[in-house]
């Protein structure tokens, strides 16, 4: 079964600065994974989508690498404004059969002015 | 197309009630997912349809919870006799390709008094 943990919960740091995120998963048998973003009260907003072949994806300031093998994935977020704050989460589904994403618990980030 | 939707965005309900929530995903996505999540957790997988066809359930759902696709389109999701444990947010995802990823919406947020 696979599960996902991202460490740590919640981070706080001043405007400006770059800051990394990180997920793990214990199944490297993965079809993708997504980063997602999660203001308070709303919905999922997706990131970026690294596919299994894949080892990163870059989007403006932000940047997704793909390790499959230490089944580890990070997000990088260069030059932080106050408007990042907000849970980011990752998730995975399985290279085949069910279409189940399995989630981690989120990393709450807080970018102070 | 805007994007995913759902309706209604909140809903507050007396114990022992039935809610239905509705979700329209993007018009050619033939795949729509329900997912739950609760207070600082991550969303759980609920159920999936491709096209009308519910083709996985999670243990998640109870005999008291059902979801439909009637026509491949927009999905329903019923909670019948709801349980102070119901409250949660509602989320509902879909996607084409398992490659394109996944496109949330703004989620309807449940409150069971």
């Amino acid at each position: 079964k696979q599960e996902v943990t991202q460490i740590p919960a919640a981070l706080s740091v001043p405007e400006g600065e770059n800051l990394v995120l990180n997920c793990s998963f214990t199944d490297s048998a993965i079809y993708n994974l997504q980063w997602f973003r999660q203001d308070p009260g709303k919905g999922l907003t997706s990131l970026l989508l690294i596919q299994s072949s894949q080892r990163e994806q870059t989007s403006g300031r932000l940047n997704a690498s793909l390790d499959k093998s230490s089944g580890r994935s990070t997000l990088y977020i260069a030059a932080s404004q106050p408007g990042d704050s907000a849970t980011y989460l990752c998730a995975a589904p399985p290279p085949f059969g069910n279409e189940k994403l399995t989630f981690g618990t989120g990393t709450r980030l807080t970018i102070i002015p | 197309d805007t994007g995913v939707s759902q309706d209604p965005r909140h809903k507050i309900t007396k114990r022992g009630q039935n809610v239905t929530f509705r979700c329209d995903p993007i018009s050619e996505h033939n795949r729509l997912y329900w997912y739950r999540q609760t207070l600082g957790q991550g969303p759980e997988f609920l159920t999936y349809f491709q096209n009308e066809a519910q083709l996985e359930k999670s243990r998640l759902l109870s005999d008291r919870f059902s979801a439909e696709r009637p026509k491949g389109s927009f999905s329903t999701l019923e909670i019948q006799r709801t349980e102070q444990g119901d409250s949660a947010m509602y989320l509902c995802a879909s996607s084409y390709l398992r490659e394109d990823g996944y496109t949330f919406g703004s989620g309807t947020r449940l409150t069971v008094v």
